[in-house]
């Protein structure tokens, strides 16, 4: 199956710094990468959709100027968590897609700690 | 709007059997995934379907009734590993997959 790299695993960052989470597609190219946040004993929640050389639609609630999303290339897509709070951290998960196939290829998942 | 309901917990016994529900009311349909995820890591594709029926692969098999809005997941010979939280999605009319808060599986010895 398809492949979908996401970097780093996990990371701890001070309060107040900024984070990059990494996802890219090894083996196809996505026109389309989600990004989700997942809180312990909850579901996916979708933060925003990204689509290759646009901007990102985010999902009610997020903030666009606190989660940078950038899709630069049909394999690669970034997350930035600026200035970072504890309540920020989480379990962040990307998934990636070529428009409209029938199975989304997840990222390994990000477990952020912000201290 | 959009909803997807399904057990919050499940208990089962190793080597038995369990089937774990989910209904859904979407704006259209455009399939339903079934996926398991252990405890800090990412979810992992389970089965999908987009026709009426019964999808067997191997000790899983997956059902869907659409004009009834149902699904399930049957798990078969449960091992202990299958200790997992299972999520139901399915696909709308707009290819957004709308998730299940998920069920959580527990195997007892």
């Amino acid at each position: 199956g398809a492949v979908v790299s996401q970097h780093p695993s996990w990371v701890i960052c001070k309060s107040g710094t900024s984070v990059k989470i990494e996802c890219r597609s090894l083996d196809f190219q996505a026109t389309t990468m989600f990004w989700y946040r997942q809180f312990p004993k909850q579901s996916l929640m979708l933060m925003a959709t990204s689509n290759e050389g646009s901007k990102a639609t985010y999902e009610q609630g997020v903030e666009k100027d606190k989660f940078l999303i950038n899709h630069a290339s049909l394999t690669l897509s970034t997350l930035t968590v600026t200035s970072a709070h504890p309540e920020d951290s989480s379990f962040y998960i990307c998934s990636a897609g070529t428009g409209r196939s029938t199975e989304a290829f997840f990222g390994q998942g990000t477990r952020l700690t912000v201290v | 709007g959009q909803n997807i309901d399904q057990p919050t917990e499940m208990t089962a016994t190793e080597g038995a059997i369990v089937q774990i529900n989910c209904t859904y009311q979407t704006s259209g349909f455009n399939g339903l995934f079934w996926y398991q995820q252990h405890a800090g890591e990412a979810p992992t594709f389970l089965s999908y379907n987009v026709l009426d029926g019964l999808e067997e692969k191997g000790r899983f098999s997956s059902f869907l009734s659409r004009s009834k809005g149902y699904s399930y997941l049957l798990l078969k010979e449960l091992q202990m590993k299958d200790s997992a939280s299972y999520l139901c999605a399915v696909m709308d009319s707009n290819y957004q997959l709308i998730w299940g808060a998920g069920t959580k599986l527990i195997i007892k010895p």
